[in-house]
């Protein structure tokens, strides 16, 4: 079984550009979701799908992020335009509908954003 | 106050010793708890999960007490190769919400 994939795994924008970053979540994982860590910092939740559904949007930073998942399946959030304070890891974590007991997420390798 | 709370370390620990770190959540409606380990510029990854009975696994032994909402992590005969960032996660099932504490950093010194 495929685990969580991420695109791309490094990317370095100049700040003002676009970004979009990719997650394809577990086949069948209804739950995706995005973390961010910044350096030295803890990580912190950004956005919540359940299947196509925004399910909690609370930790978007501000409307310059935009988060899509297209068809309950996989999901890219866009950066536009990005900020010096973006920089830092995009993880992408999926689990399945979570009403058994230890509903395990499994992350994807992140995206490691540097805005220049 | 934050809903999962870990002491971040670092913990200095040498090679061998035993240690054990806590985490506290305030949301008494948590349904399931874990510990995921983060090494340096890597994702987390899931070391175990804990249950109410408390759970075993080689070195690793987690337990949780509901009555005073923590979890704790004990690793025995300490490794290099623990040295990592150890998050505890907790899941809220009535709206499917992972919650991740600030994660402790252990070194094991040689």
């Amino acid at each position: 079984e495929a685990g969580v994939t991420q695109f791309p795994s490094h990317s370095v924008i100049e700040k003002g550009q676009t970004v979009t970053l990719r997650c394809d979540p577990i086949s069948g994982h209804d739950n995706l979701y995005w973390y961010r860590r910044v350096m030295g910092k803890e990580i912190k939740f950004l956005l919540h799908f359940v299947k196509e559904s925004k399910q909690d949007e609370s930790g978007m930073p501000n409307n310059r992020f935009l988060a899509e998942r297209t068809g309950g399946t996989y999901s890219t959030l866009k950066v536009q335009p990005a900020e010096l304070e973006d920089s830092g890891v995009y993880f992408c974590a999926s689990s399945r509908t979570g009403r058994a007991m230890n509903t395990e997420a499994f992350f994807g390798q992140g995206t490691r954003l540097t805005v220049v | 106050r934050k809903e999962v709370e870990q002491d971040p370390g670092p913990f200095n620990v040498p090679e061998g010793a035993t240690v054990a770190f806590n985490c506290t959540y305030s949301n008494s409606a948590s349904q399931s708890f874990f510990w995921y380990r983060q090494d340096c510029r890597k994702e987390p990854k899931l070391l175990m999960s804990v249950y109410s009975s408390g759970n075993e696994d080689g070195r690793f032994t987690a337990q949780l007490n509901r009555a005073s909402q923590y979890i704790s992590l004990l690793i025995r005969d300490s490794k290099l190769s623990d040295s990592a960032t150890y998050l505890c996660v907790v899941f809220r099932g009535r709206d499917d919400k992972i919650i991740f504490g600030k994660g402790t950093r252990l070194h094991i010194l040689p």
